[in-house]
């Protein structure tokens, strides 16, 4: 079964620490695709980055980047030298293999507070 | 581009009364989805889309219908509230599997 696994419940840096958000996915799709979206605290969903399954190489866009091994089933996100707009709640998400259609396995969200 | 719009922001419902939640997106997208949000659960799929006149169900579609008559327009009924259906729902549209879901901004529901 699909699953995707965010083991950090909460996480509390303080501003201009690097954090990583760790996500693990489980999957028998040999395509696929790994998504990250932010919500801060007025709820919306914003989106952060796609990534499928043939592209394993890292991404780094300002301060956030991408660490995507297949080997391992991990798509983990860091923030560098985090700031407290970085506050929110991140999700890790995965394409559903059931033919929904590119619907989405959310894992459980990691609350990131970051204090001044 | 407004993208994709839910109505109302936020609704309390009294056990046993229906409603639609609105869903409407401007960007031609065939697919679309409602998600529910609860807390220490992440998002689930309720029902989705692949294009006008086809629906389907996801994870948790007991207690909801959906139709979609126009390509913009994908409303979620529920048929009798029950205080279980208390949570955020989010609709969301996308052009395709590969590119991920734009979502809406959400609508509260507390069912009391």
């Amino acid at each position: 079964a699909q699953k995707v696994t965010q083991a950090q419940t909460e996480i509390s840096v303080v501003e201009k620490e690097d954090v990583t958000l760790d996500c693990v996915y489980e999957t028998r799709d040999t395509t696929y695709y790994l998504f990250w979206y932010k919500q801060p605290p007025s709820g919306e969903l914003v989106f952060l980055i796609r990534r499928n399954s043939f592209d394993e190489q890292n991404e780094i866009s300002g301060r956030y980047s991408w660490n995507f091994q297949k080997s391992t089933s991990s798509f983990n996100f860091t923030i560098t030298a985090s700031q407290v707009v970085d506050s929110a709640v991140y999700f890790c998400a995965l394409s559903r293999e059931d033919g929904s259609q590119g619907n989405l396995i959310f894992g459980k969200g990691t609350k990131l507070s970051v204090k001044p | 581009n407004a993208g994709v719009t839910q109505t109302p922001k936020f609704q309390v419902l009294k056990t046993g009364q229906s409603m639609t939640l609105q869903c409407a997106q401007d960007m031609n997208h065939e697919y679309m989805s409602w998600y529910r949000q609860d807390p220490g659960m992440g998002l689930r799929l309720i029902h989705y889309s692949v294009g006008a006149g086809i629906t389907d169900q996801g994870e948790v579609p007991n207690g909801y219908n959906v139709s979609r008559s126009t390509t913009e327009d994908f409303p979620l009924r529920l048929l009798s509230a029950a205080p279980s259906q208390t949570s955020v729902y989010f609709c969301a549209s996308s052009p395709d599997r590969r590119y991920g879901y734009t979502f809406g901004s959400g609508t509260r529901l507390t069912v009391v």
